[in-house]
């Protein structure tokens, strides 16, 4: 079954600083991967996914993310962060042998400090 | 564009009672998921449909119901509430599968007394 691991609960910023999220999967094939952002009230955005190809994938709002076979990992960044990319943030797999469903990370909330 | 409509957003319901926490997309949508948020645990998917008439269980669906009469609706039913079913619900939706990409609503908070 596949899995995602998000090590980090919290993380706080300054603005300006940059940002780096991490994010674990476990699966025996090549997933499908994703992070979303959840705003405060509101639903999830999709920020950028992982289908094949190059492995740094550029996503909205300036944020880009890696994908690392060797390490298992899907870690996002941001060169310099601004108040209002705090939010929360979901990793999630998905594969077709698993119907495509998508299993998401428990999040990382991300405070910025001015 | 609408996108993917949630009502209600805030609900109190107490243990025993039944309610349908509704969702509709105007996107012409096939696939349709409800998931539940709990602190620390991310999103776990309840039930999904793949287009209409079309559902199936996903990771916890115990408690709940649902059906896909029309492409737009996906209603998501409590049959007899649980303190354990207190959570924020969201609904999402994509083209084809999630693999695409989901659109999410913005949740109902349901709290369960």
């Amino acid at each position: 079954a596949q899995s995602v691991t998000q090590p980090d609960i919290h993380i706080t910023v300054s603005e300006g600083a940059s940002l780096e999220l991490r994010c674990n999967y476990s699966y025996g094939a090549t997933p499908y991967l994703f992070w979303y952002v959840q705003s405060p009230g509101q639903g999830l955005q999709l920020l950028l996914k992982y289908f094949s190809g190059d492995t740094l994938v550029q996503g909205i709002k300036g944020f880009e993310a890696e994908f690392k076979r060797s390490q298992s990992s899907f870690n996002l960044r941001k060169p310099s962060v601004h108040w209002s990319d705090a939010a929360e943030y979901f990793c999630a797999v998905g594969a077709r042998a698993a119907g495509n469903k998508l299993t998401f990370g428990g999040g990382t909330r991300v405070l910025v400090k001015p | 564009n609408a996108g993917v409509t949630q009502t209600p957003k805030f609900q109190v319901l107490k243990t025993g009672q039944s309610m349908t926490l509704q969702c509709a997309q105007d996107m012409n949508h096939e696939y349709m998921s409800w998931y539940r948020q709990d602190p620390g645990m991310g999103l776990r998917l309840i039930h999904y449909s793949v287009g209409a008439g079309i559902t199936d269980q996903g990771e916890v669906p115990n408690g709940y119901n649902v059906s896909r009469s029309t492409t737009e609706d996906f209603p998501l039913r409590l049959l007899s509430a649980a303190p354990s079913q207190t959570s924020v619900y969201f609904c999402a939706s994509s083209p084809t599968s999630p693999i695409g990409g989901y659109t999410f609503g913005s949740g109902t908070r349901l709290t369960v007394v």
